[in-house]
């Protein structure tokens, strides 16, 4: 199975800031890595796919990088709604496998 | 607009089965896609269970190989879950999702399962 590794585990940041937050897969995945944002008491919801393919209705500030093991999930100007987990997944080989995620809070 | 809604007992007792159903508006479940299933422990860990396709073929985790069961009613527009053995490892949310591409674009509310006796 391809583990992926999400660091940090936390991030605490100040509104207004902007972030990075990092995927490593355990052997190389091209592109097929996708991004989740997870609030408290609710589902996953898509921002990015295919390492940075924006999706419709998410906002701008979230942005996508990354090929081959590492990834980054960059939030432009962190606003009071985005504080919430972040988790990457992996499409390259069955089965699928997400990441730890990264929790986003509030400093 | 597609929604999934999951369904199921909310407790089950160790060495028995869970069983849920994931209800489909919006969309017919043999027009495309995979439908899966997706589980979250406490403590953030997501899991992958496996998905049964728009053609009723399906594909399961190895972790879950001999437990696991994803069929289907297309004249209710549901699939189900069935996990058998399970243990108080089990205790999860489950959530019934879309397989668009190879990413999750509709996910169901999910549905916390206890197992407990």
């Amino acid at each position: 199975d391809i583990v992926l590794t999400q660091s940090p585990a936390t991030l605490s940041v100040t509104p207004g800031e902007s972030v990075s937050l990092s995927c490593r897969a355990s052997q190389g995945i091209s592109t097929s890595i996708h991004w989740y944002q997870q609030k408290s008491n609710e589902s996953p919801r898509l921002l990015i796919k295919y390492a940075s393919q924006s999706i419709s209705g998410i906002p701008s500030r979230f942005s996508g990088s990354g090929s081959g093991t590492d990834f980054t999930l960059s939030i432009n100007r962190v606003e009071s709604e985005d504080f919430s987990v972040y988790y990457c997944q992996q499409s390259y080989s069955l089965p699928l496998t997400f990441g730890s995620g990264t929790k986003l809070e509030i400093k | 607009e597609i929604q999934l809604q999951e369904s199921g007992p909310g407790l089950v007792k160790p060495s028995q089965s869970l069983s849920l159903t994931c209800s489909v508006t919006g969309y017919t479940i043999t027009s495309g896609y995979d439908w899966s299933w997706i589980r979250k422990f406490p403590g953030n860990k997501m899991e992958w269970m496996g998905y049964i396709s728009y053609s009723g073929s399906t594909n399961y985790n190895p972790s879950l190989k001999s437990r696991i069961s994803i069929t289907r009613d297309t004249s209710k527009n549901q699939f189900f879950l069935q996990l058998n053995s399970v243990t108080t490892e089990d205790t999860a949310t489950y959530y019934c999702a879309r397989c668009l591409g190879a990413w999750f674009a509709y996910w169901g509310q999910g549905t916390l399962v206890t197992v407990s006796s």
